[in-house]
């Protein structure tokens, strides 16, 4: 057990449809990142929050869009989903801006029907 | 932006046998190379690291070798053992303009065979 907690652990939805994944970082950790895990695709980093502040973006489409709250936990939400958005998606934390170990929380997997 | 590029993307060995994974990555400003293992359906869990001013570090079975001039860095597990099978992603952090994101090669599954 990383101390990342994601939820929920499997999403279910329809095309068109929006939804939204939960991350909680570890104990005292300030950076929140998400990443996209598909089949062909390998580990996509999407986007990094620190402290409340978005720090680095990657491969997020526009559709998708983050927040970190005050307590430091995460959201990712996802709209207007399409067939190809079904993924797992990993959200990690480390302890600094550039933290070096980022440990991984055990995933949503999201079907999109 | 960074590019990781990792081969191979299975590999079989017997078990007792050693496994090497290699990754080259674009570019030069990156200082941070973490390897994670992934088993199926679980999370990735980071199993050695490498930092841009150390050429080799080691752990137990596992060692990782850096080489800088040529941008590549390669995984190195002896003596494997069938709790060895797995996906495992190399990754390289690009430190820039204030952005620390990992970049990950696509991964290599392994299968050691008892």
């Amino acid at each position: 057990d990383s101390g990342v907690t994601q939820t929920p652990k499997h999403l279910i939805t329809a095309t068109g449809q929006r939804v939204t994944l939960r991350c909680s970082p570890r104990s005292g950790d300030l950076s929140v990142y998400w990443y996209q895990q598909s089949l062909d695709q390998g580990l996509q980093f999407l986007i990094q929050y620190y402290n409340g502040e978005e720090r680095a973006k990657g491969n997020i489409l526009e559709r998708f869009s983050a927040q970190q709250f005050p307590d430091l936990h995460s959201e990712l939400n996802l709209s207007s989903l399409e067939l190809g958005d079904s993924a797992l998606y990993f959200c990690a934390s480390s302890v600094a801006l550039a933290g070096d170990t980022q440990y991984f929380g055990p995933g949503t997997r999201l079907t999109v029907l | 932006g960074e590019n990781v590029e990792q081969h191979p993307s299975t590999l079989s060995v017997q078990e007792g046998d050693s496994a090497v994974i290699k990754c080259t990555y674009s570019d030069s400003a990156s200082n941070y190379f973490p390897w994670y293992k992934q088993e199926l359906g679980k999370r990735p869990q980071l199993i050695i690291d490498i930092r841009s001013n150390v050429g080799e570090k080691k752990d137990q079975r596992i060692a990782v070798t850096l080489n800088k001039t040529a941008k590549h860095f390669s995984l190195h597990i002896t003596e494997t053992q069938p709790e060895d099978s797995a996906v495992y992603f190399c990754a390289a952090r690009y430190s820039g303009a204030g952005s620390y994101q990992l970049t990950f090669g696509k991964g290599t599954k392994l299968s050691v065979i008892p």
